[in-house]
């Protein structure tokens, strides 16, 4: 089956830029999302389309896609983008809605 | 307001069926797929399963195929997860997730099952 890969975790300092990426075989040819779950909350759309944010979300937050790898970039991190950060992807091979495991953004 | 508000779990037996709900409210149930996605304690999002407008199309994950059946009632504005023959693997926070082309776009808070004996 469709496997998304992302690192389990992503440090970064307040104010600098945090980058979390999601690989995956022929990612270029699919619609790649992502959202945020802080804990015991449930996850929140941020990025639609590799690179389209909804409604109401900054544009510190912006999707980009190269090769195999899709890329969260958060700019001016601040303490309340310490979040979980998953992709996501539909396989329509088998119609199946793919996440990748996650990444644990720490803000230090 | 618009919403999604599971309900319907909590603790079964292994071997134990349980029926979620979710009420969705503040937009036009019937123009949207849903989905089901899980979330077990400390793990990972997983899909498990997707209805199209007008109950068209139906898929499930491998994980729950021939356990699980997803159902909606658009009078009513819910849908429905009916579980069965459950598994300690089953024990998660279970998510309803509004579908907008290939991503999810509204979510609900969640509703816990716990399979254990």
């Amino acid at each position: 089956s469709y496997v998304l890969t992302q690192p389990p975790s992503v440090s970064v300092a307040p104010g600098q830029t945090a980058r979390i990426t999601c690989e995956g075989y022929n990612i270029g040819s699919k619609s790649v999302h992502w959202y945020r779950q802080k804990p015991g909350q449930a996850p929140f759309l941020v990025v639609y389309d590799d690179t389209d944010r909804p409604s109401g979300i900054p544009e510190r937050f912006s999707g980009s896609k190269y090769g195999i790898t899709a890329t969260l970039t958060i700019s001016r991190v601040e303490a309340g983008d310490e979040a979980d950060y998953y992709c996501q992807l539909w396989d329509t091979n088998i119609d199946h809605g793919i996440f990748g495991g996650g990444t644990k953004l720490t803000v230090l | 307001e618009v919403q999604l508000v599971e309900s319907g779990g909590g603790v079964v037996q292994p071997g134990g069926s349980l029926r979620l709900s979710c009420a969705a409210s503040g937009f036009s149930f019937s123009d949207y797929s849903m989905n089901w996605v899980r979330q077990a304690p400390g793990r990972g999002l997983e899909w498990v399963s997707y209805i199209r407008t007008s109950s068209s199309l139906i898929y499930y994950a491998d994980s729950v195929k021939g356990r699980f059946t997803v159902s909606r009632d658009d009078a009513r504005n819910s849908l429905y997860l009916q579980m069965s023959s459950l598994g300690a693997e089953d024990t998660a926070v279970y998510f309803c997730a509004r579908t907008s082309t290939t991503f999810f776009d509204l979510w609900g808070q969640g509703t816990l099952v716990t399979v254990s004996s």
